[in-house]
């Protein structure tokens, strides 16, 4: 089974500040790791993935996330935000089970950037 | 390069009317396919999913209903829409081949039932 935590339901941060969001997840087979960006009324888009290769990985918009087994953690990390950095973040998991691979999402956060 | 359809873009039901969601992907042949409900403040619900036409799976009892008539085509439906069916739909595709399994998302439906 597989399962991820997002800690906080909403960041506030400064714009030039830096930005860590946070994801643990729980998988029985080494993991599928995502983060994806959703601006308001929008889908969901995909800011980076983890396939077991570099666990620093970096995305788009000057977004990264590092795997860190040992913690099992997947945080999110910019290190400046910029007022369109504004919008919700999915952290997702998926252990490659089944046929369908369905990743399990967490609850979002939801991204201040104040002025 | 693949891109992925839902129309309508938004829409206001009655209680108790139909509904029909359609979805349909471009550039790939066998996706899968899957339809997810957000509420307001919530995260996201996975409502239903297909491996290939005609296959579909459920993962939340409720009123609704989806079928997958054409390889890239999805619907969701509805006879009798409820006020607690009111949310932000989205469909979505991922390759269907072990490791793959990243999902793309569509554009959204914003309904509202009254």
């Amino acid at each position: 089974a597989q399962s991820v935590t997002q800690l906080g339901s909403h960041v506030s941060v400064s714009e030039g500040a830096l930005v860590l969001l946070r994801c643990n997840y729980s998988s029985s087979v080494p993991p599928y790791l995502f983060w994806y960006v959703q601006y308001p009324n929008q889908g969901l888009q995909l800011l980076l993935k983890y396939t077991s290769a570099a666990t620093l990985v970096k995305g788009i918009n000057g977004f990264e996330a590092e795997f860190k087994k040992s913690e099992t953690s997947f945080h999110l990390t910019k290190p400046s935000a910029h007022m369109s950095d504004a919008a919700e973040y999915f952290c997702a998991v998926s252990d490659g089970g089944g046929g369908s691979y369905i990743p399990t999402f967490g609850r979002g956060t939801s991204l201040i950037v104040h002025p | 390069s693949q891109t992925i359809h839902q129309w309508p873009a938004t829409l206001v039901q009655p209680v108790g009317s139909p509904l029909s969601l359609e979805c349909t992907v471009e550039g790939t042949s066998n996706p899968n396919l899957y339809w997810y409900r957000q509420a307001a403040g919530r995260g996201l619900q996975l409502l239903f999913y297909s491996v290939g036409i005609g296959q579909i799976s459920s993962e939340v009892p409720q009123n609704l209903s989806a079928s997958r008539p054409q390889d890239r085509q999805f619907i969701l439906s509805s006879k009798k829409l409820l006020l607690s069916d009111s949310g932000f739909y989205l469909c979505a595709w991922s390759v269907g081949l072990a490791g793959y399994p990243e999902q793309f998302f569509g554009p959204g439906t914003r309904l509202t039932v009254l």
